[in-house]
């Protein structure tokens, strides 16, 4: 079974500052995505970034990188020059790649970030 | 804007009553994804319809029940509802090996 950990409950951060929210994840699948999303006080999931397993290189979109350390089974999401729009809770998220048909995501319990003016 | 769509945003209803939620998937996505968030279970994934076929069940009670039509809009059916079934239900769709996008989602609050 699948199991993501998210250790931070809450961050503080100031603004223009760079965060890293922490991921580690547990899977005896050979082939998986991770990914994070977004959820603001309105409460829409926003999908930020995604890594699969086999890529070599970290993947980066914008200001959200995704440092993926697959030894240590840890997939952190790092924003660089957070702005006060940052603030929201964050959520880790893992799919096995290899089970066509069984595409679900095992979530997080997330971290909320608030970003200091 | 995902391109996701769900209908109600909001709905209040009492213990024992049935309701449906809506969601239309994004343009040319063929597989949907229903997810129940709550205070006490986090983010869960419920069930997954591909083409019309369900794919996957997840951690979805005999009371929930839902469906893919054939123009690939899904509806989730949550009946004999009780106060724990209270929680934002989410739908996501995706093409197939690629990032699911989620919709606004359905607040649903039962009294």
């Amino acid at each position: 079974a699948q199991k993501i950990t998210q250790t931070q409950p809450g961050m503080f951060v100031q603004e223009k500052e760079a965060v890293t929210l922490d991921c580690t994840y547990d899977t005896s699948d050979q082939s998986y995505g991770l990914f994070w999303y977004k959820q603001p006080s309105s409460g829409e999931m926003i999908f930020l970034i995604y890594q699969g397993s086999y890529d070599e290189q970290n993947a980066t979109e914008g200001r959200y990188s995704l440092n993926f350390q697959k030894a240590r089974k840890s997939a952190n999401l790092v924003i660089s020059a957070s702005q006060l729009g940052d603030s929201a809770m964050y959520f880790c998220a893992m799919r096995d790649d290899l089970n066509f048909g069984n595409e679900k995501l095992t979530f997080g319990t997330g971290t909320r970030l608030t970003i200091i003016p | 804007d995902s391109g996701v769509t769900q209908t109600p945003k909001h709905l209040i209803t009492a213990t024992g009553q049935r309701v449906t939620l809506r969601c239309s998937p994004r343009s040319g996505d063929l597989s949907v994804y229903w997810y129940q968030q709550s205070l006490d279970q986090g983010l869960q994934f419920l069930i997954q319809y591909y083409n019309g076929e369900e794919r996957a069940k997840g951690n979805i009670l005999e009371r929930f029940s839902a469906q893919q039509f054939p123009d690939l809009h899904s509806e989730l059916n949550l009946s004999s509802l009780e106060l724990g079934d209270s929680a934002l239900y989410f739908c996501a769709s995706s093409l197939r090996g690629h990032e699911q996008y989620f919709g606004p989602g359905t607040r649903l609050t039962v009294t």
